[in-house]
């Protein structure tokens, strides 16, 4: 299975910061990487396809990068609906698989 | 507009079987491949089984193969996750994903997810 790890786990931030988040994958997986957010009981909601491919309604201060087995999600002003969880998924193969997640908190 | 209803969720005992339920609407199961994806309490998400758009094609995590079944009715634009055998460890809340297209690049709708909690 392909495992994907987060830096960092936990990271504590202001409005209007600038924001990166990490995914590395423990092998190549060109650019078939998502990422989604989550807020605390609510389902997952997709940000980023294909590792820079902004879905549809998600505002632009949200950006995703690399390929291969280094992936960076970067929010380029926080906003206060941007304090939530972050995951990683890699969909190059079966079984797919998350990373353990980032919690972006206010600081 | 898109939406993804899970039920079927409940209080269940070790080795007894229980069927997830997943209405669509608002777009046609038929062009879609669809997931299931769990969450554990306090823990991150794990990816559970993929059935593809026209149903010929599905695959599992290894933690529920041999013991949970995903389906599907296009006809009816339903999706099913058929478990048997629960082990305490499947407790979590259960998603329904859509797929962004027919190819799996991620999940651009998600259910509000149901609970399943397994417990003597």
């Amino acid at each position: 299975d392909i495992q994907l790890t987060q830096s960092p786990s936990f990271l504590s931030a202001s409005v209007g910061d600038r924001v990166t988040i990490t995914c590395r994958a423990s092998q190549g997986i060109s650019s078939y990487l998502a990422w989604y957010q989550q807020n605390p009981g609510k389902a997952p909601k997709l940000l980023i396809y294909s590792a820079s491919t902004l879905q549809s309604g998600v505002p632009s201060r949200f950006s995703g990068s690399g390929s291969g087995t280094e992936f960076t999600l970067t929010i380029s002003s926080l906003q206060p609906e941007d304090f939530a969880t972050y995951y990683c998924q890699q969909v190059q193969t079966y079984p797919l698989t998350f990373g353990p997640g980032t919690k972006v908190d206010i600081k | 507009q898109v939406q993804l209803v899970e039920s079927g969720g409940g209080v269940v005992q070790p080795g007894r079987s229980l069927r997830l339920s997943c209405a669509a609407s608002g777009f046609s199961l038929s062009f879609y491949g669809m997931h299931w994806v769990r969450q554990a309490p306090g823990k991150s998400l794990e990816w559970v089984a993929i059935s593809s758009y026209d149903g010929t094609y599905k695959d599992y995590a290894e933690s529920v193969k041999g013991r949970f079944t995903i389906s599907r009715d296009n006809s009816d634009n339903m999706l099913y996750l058929q478990m048997s055998s629960l082990r305490v460890e499947d407790t979590a809340v259960y998603y329904c994903a859509k797929d962004v297209g027919i190819a799996s690049t991620g999940c651009d709708s998600w259910g509000q997810g149901t609970l399943v909690t397994v417990s003597s």
